[in-house]
């Protein structure tokens, strides 16, 4: 079985751009969430999406915003680019959405986001 | 704030010994402590958790000790192998899915 898919691997753009970055969850999944790694760091909580719909938001501006379509598949965009946005974005995916540890994140490789 | 500090960033060890791995944490309603492995150019692994009301779980050769009164938890690898060397994060949740991750500790396990 396919695990998480990211699309595309690497990007790079310059500040004010937007970016669209693209997640494919293990099938049969149904929930999605995004986290932005900044070098050093571990990853951050963006979203998650659950059957289409915004579950949970982390401290993130306005800039960021995602949806989920009815394959389960998701976007991630960001508008208006700052150099600090640069950072690995990780996708998960789960069967389900509940309680901590109901059910295991599978994360995908990331897509490495660049903004010079 | 940085809910959840794992304050080694990096750690050596030679194989066959044990690899110890700490966490601490400052949020006392996180209800469940999981640890991710991670090489390069892939994503996060789930490797083991546990859950708020245990002090302890085992799968294998990795072990999480959870000492809720210091809010502190640890990863223990036994007996380390090369194939263990990785950056390891340690994650908290509260009574959501939702994960708090750590700034994470690089493992290198030597021959």
């Amino acid at each position: 079985d396919a695990g998480v898919t990211q699309s595309p691997t690497h990007l790079i753009k310059t500040r004010g751009q937007h970016v669209t970055l693209r997640c494919s969850p293990i099938s049969g999944h149904k929930s999605v969430s995004w986290y932005q790694q900044v070098l050093g760091q571990g990853p951050q909580f963006i979203f998650q999406y659950y059957e289409k719909e915004e579950r949970g938001r982390g401290n993130f501006p306005d800039r960021f915003s995602a949806r989920q379509f009815p394959n389960y598949s998701s976007e991630l965009n960001v508008n208006a680019l700052l150099l600090g946005d640069s950072a690995l974005y990780l996708c998960a995916s789960s069967l389900d959405m509940g309680l901590a540890g109901d059910y295991e994140q599978f994360f995908g490789p990331g897509t490495r986001l660049t903004v010079l | 704030d940085q809910q959840v500090k794992q304050n080694s960033p990096s750690l050596s060890v030679q194989e066959g010994r044990i690899s110890i791995l700490n966490c601490d944490y400052t949020n006392s309603m996180f209800d469940y402590f999981l640890w991710y492995k991670k090489y390069p150019a892939e994503g996060p692994t789930f490797l083991i958790s546990i859950s708020s009301i245990k002090d302890k779980n085992e799968d294998g050769r990795f072990t999480v000790f959870l000492n809720k009164s210091a809010k502190h938890l640890s990863l223990h690898i036994v007996p380390s192998q090369p194939g263990d060397s990785a950056v390891y994060f340690c994650a908290a949740s509260p009574d959501t899915d939702k994960l708090i991750f750590g700034t994470g500790t690089r493992l290198q396990v030597f021959p």
